[in-house]
C-alpha cells in the first residue's frame, strides 16, 4: 500500500477565484486520479493522471476548468479553476501501480466550499 | 464498461455476519473485483480484491460464482466500527488498466 497526503486539508474561497490541491505520495506509482465527491454521494472520477502525458478527462470535466499536473511518479496538482458555489465538494486522490490488478489507495480529501 | 449494481442500505446488529452482494454483469474476462470501505470524512480504504471463487483476508471474505455475474462481501461478526459506506468495483486488468467508477455503495448501519 501507498501513505498519500493531500493539502490543504480543507478551504473556503470566494468565487471567481482558483485553489490548487496537492497529493503527494510516499511512493513512485504509475497511476493517479482525481475524484469529486459531493457530500452523502459516490465519487465522480475527474480525471487519470500518467507521469510525463497529459492527463485524460471524464466526460463532463475539462482542463481549463481543472487542470493537472503530475511533474514526477509521487506528485500531482489538481487546479479548480474560477470557482463557482457548484464547484463545493471533497476532492481525492488516489493513486494505483499497472503492474497490480488495479486496487486504489486514497488520500484523505480536500473539503471544498466555495462563497 | 462493467456497471455495478449494490443495495442502497443494510441494517444490521453487533456480532453478526453481514453479506453484501453485489451484481456486475458485463463483467470483462480480465477485470478483477475489488471492494472499498468509506468512513465520514476520510477517502475509500481498500479492503479486498479478487478474481473468481473465494478470497479471505483479516477483515473479510469475498465470495464470487463461478460466472463471476456477481460477488458477495462477508464481514464476520460486525462491530459499530463497520458502520460505513462500501463500494463494489470492477476493472483494473493486469497490464491494461481500466478506469473505475464508483456505483453508489451500500451504506452499512450497524446497530448495539
Amino acid at each position: 500500500s501507498a501513505v498519500i497526503s493531500q493539502k490543504p486539508s480543507r478551504d473556503i474561497c470566494q468565487r471567481g477565484t482558483s485553489l490548487t490541491i496537492q497529493c503527494q505520495v510516499d511512493s513512485q506509482v504509475t497511476m493517479m486520479f482525481w475524484y469529486r465527491q459531493q457530500p452523502g454521494q459516490s465519487l465522480t472520477l475527474i480525471a487519470t493522471a500518467n507521469q510525463g502525458s497529459e492527463a485524460t478527462y471524464e466526460s463532463g470535466f475539462v482542463i481549463d476548468k481543472f487542470p493537472i499536473s503530475r511533474p514526477n511518479l509521487t506528485f500531482s496538482t489538481l487546479t479548480v479553476s474560477n470557482m463557482s458555489p457548484e464547484d463545493s465538494s471533497i476532492y481525492l486522490c488516489s493513486v494505483a501501480q499497472t503492474s497490480g490488478r488495479g486496487e486504489q489507495y486514497f488520500g484523505p480529501g480536500t473539503r471544498l466550499t466555495v462563497t | 464498461l462493467a456497471k455495478t449494481t449494490q443495495p442502497i442500505s443494510m441494517d444490521s446488529y453487533e456480532g453478526q455476519e453481514v453479506n453484501i452482494t453485489c451484481s456486475h454483469n458485463n463483467i470483462a474476462t480480465n477485470d478483477y473485483i475489488t471492494w472499498y470501505q468509506q468512513f465520514p470524512s476520510q477517502g475509500p480504504r481498500f479492503i479486498i480484491q479478487g478474481y473468481k471463487t473465494k478470497v479471505t483476508n483479516e477483515v473479510a471474505s469475498l465470495f464470487i460464482p463461478a460466472d463471476r455475474k456477481s460477488s458477495t462481501l462477508s464481514l464476520p461478526r460486525v462491530s459499530l466500527s463497520d458502520t460505513a459506506v462500501y463500494y463494489c468495483l470492477v476493472g483494473g486488468a493486469l497490464y491494461n488498466f481500466n478506469k473505475f467508477y464508483f456505483g453508489s455503495g451500500t451504506k452499512l448501519n450497524v446497530k448495539p
